[in-house]
């Protein structure tokens, strides 16, 4: 089935950092967004992003936080400056509706900043 | 508040058992979906389940919307079934809210 593809797996980052996270979403979805899940702990919604902007975002979306799909590349999370409490597991997901199909997981990019 | 409630936090198995699991919504919602997480972490999509039942395999899902319910149900476990079974709903926003998953052990 379709499939969304995160990269890197994994990042080490020293607090302070730039990191940015890539996404490569299912071909002809327009709806994408990110998610935070910190081990062991409820994965929890980050924002989603439609036609080039941001559509929604929680409180979790700090103003550390920006996203961008620069003219239909990855779809990218990009945290600067880093903070340890950033550490987490950061699912990418998209769909290709609004509201009326499901979202398709990345794997995952497991971030730890020291 | 917890918006999406899963049971049970944990669930242990002897191989070929079947398993119930189930998830309550607070709120009335789009549509859900049910996940498995690998132990590495990993989401693998199971079903996308706005309501009535669903079969794959060995796996079940039946929703009730009016009831804010859903329930996955395992037939015959096996050790390689064992991992992290999250729930999740989508509100008509399109955000989508996860439970705290059930974690399910299947021993030989």
């Amino acid at each position: 089935g379709p499939k969304v593809l995160q990269i890197p797996s994994h990042q080490i980052i020293d607090m302070g950092q730039m990191v940015t996270l890539n996404c490569d979403p299912v071909s002809n979805h327009l709806y994408f967004y990110w998610y935070k899940q910190i081990l062991g702990q409820q994965m929890e919604f980050l924002v989603n992003f439609y036609n080039g902007k941001v559509m929604e975002k929680s409180k979790l979306f700090k103003d550390q936080f920006s996203v961008e799909r620069p003219d239909g590349s990855y779809f990218t999370l990009k945290i600067q400056p880093t903070a340890l409490e950033d550490s987490a597991v950061y699912f990418c997901a998209s769909s290709p509706d609004w509201g009326q199909d499901t979202q398709y997981f990345g794997p995952g990019t497991r971030l730890l900043v020291l | 508040g917890q918006q999406v409630q899963q049971s049970p936090a944990s669930l242990v198995l002897q191989e070929g058992e079947n398993a119930e699991l189930q998830c309550n919504f607070s709120t009335s919602l789009n549509s859900m979906q049910w996940f498995y997480q690998r132990p590495e972490g990993s989401l693998v999509s199971l079903f996308y389940n706005p309501s009535g039942t669903k079969q794959s395999g060995r796996l079940t899902s039946t929703t009730v919307i009016k009831e804010r319910r859903s329930s996955l149900h395992i037939s015959s476990s096996q050790i390689t079934d064992s991992g992290t079974y999250l729930c999740a709903m989508d509100l008509n926003n399109n955000r989508i809210f996860f439970g705290d998953g059930t974690q399910l052990v299947v021993k030989p």
